[in-house]
């Protein structure tokens, strides 16, 4: 089955250190969402590109949050500094646009990335 | 302000019960919403997706019922496995093609 892998799994790492997570679309999706999920927050959007292009990240911290696809195959998520308050579950899910709107597409999530802050 | 409200937070039912979850939204412009479920340590996984013409869709043992005059949802889970036990979360598309608001979901645990 076709699915959305993201690495690592699991993240413990100290304040102050940079943090890199990945993220394998669908081959053949062109969209990419990151999200965080919290259990005060639920699941907030961080960015979203569509054919590799950034087209929202108003929901990172732009001073320590990025977002970048390198390619067709590979989005990533990067927290330099890295802080306590960023431990979270970060979710990937990709999707498929038509004529760019995915409003009744499915998207797909990976498993996520369970980051812990110290 | 979350505009997505479900309920209730949480609910325990015996395994071959049924049980129905509620969600109230205020997004709009409204595109459409979708419920999904959430295994402990898994991402979310697509239940249903309903635009606004459409008032109730099934998947298995799972049926979405949607009202877009009272903007009101629910998901009804039939003879309920231990498999469902699960946080379901309800989704809303707020017009443009990738603006999600999340819910809070609701924690179903299933017992035998």
């Amino acid at each position: 089955d076709a699915r959305v892998t993201q690495t690592p799994r699991h993240k413990v790492t100290e304040m102050g250190q940079e943090v890199t997570m990945r993220c394998q679309p669908i081959l053949g999706h062109n969209t990419v969402f990151w999200y965080r999920q919290t259990m005060m927050q639920g699941l907030e959007l961080l960015a979203y590109f569509r054919n590799r292009a950034p087209l929202d990240d108003s929901g990172m911290p732009k001073d320590r949050f990025s977002a970048e696809m390198p390619d067709a195959t590979l989005a990533t998520l990067k927290i330099q500094p890295s802080e306590p308050r960023d431990s979270a579950v970060y979710f990937c899910a990709s999707g498929s646009t038509q004529d760019g709107r995915t409003t009744n597409e499915k998207l797909f999530f990976g498993s996520g990335t369970q980051l812990s802050v110290l | 302000k979350n505009q997505v409200e479900q309920s209730p937070q949480s609910l325990i039912i015996l395994e071959g019960k049924n049980c129905t979850l509620q969600c109230n939204y205020t997004v709009s412009p409204f595109s459409n919403l979708r419920w999904y479920k959430q295994d402990t340590g898994r991402g979310p996984v697509s239940l249903t997706i309903m635009t606004f013409s459409e008032n109730t869709k099934s998947n298995g043992r799972y049926t979405a019922t949607l009202d877009a005059d009272t903007k009101q949802s629910s998901l009804h889970i039939t003879a309920s496995q231990l498999s469902d036990s699960a946080s379901y979360i309800c989704v809303v598309t707020q017009g443009s093609d990738y603006k999600l608001s999340f819910g809070a979901g609701t924690t179903v645990t299933v017992r035998a």
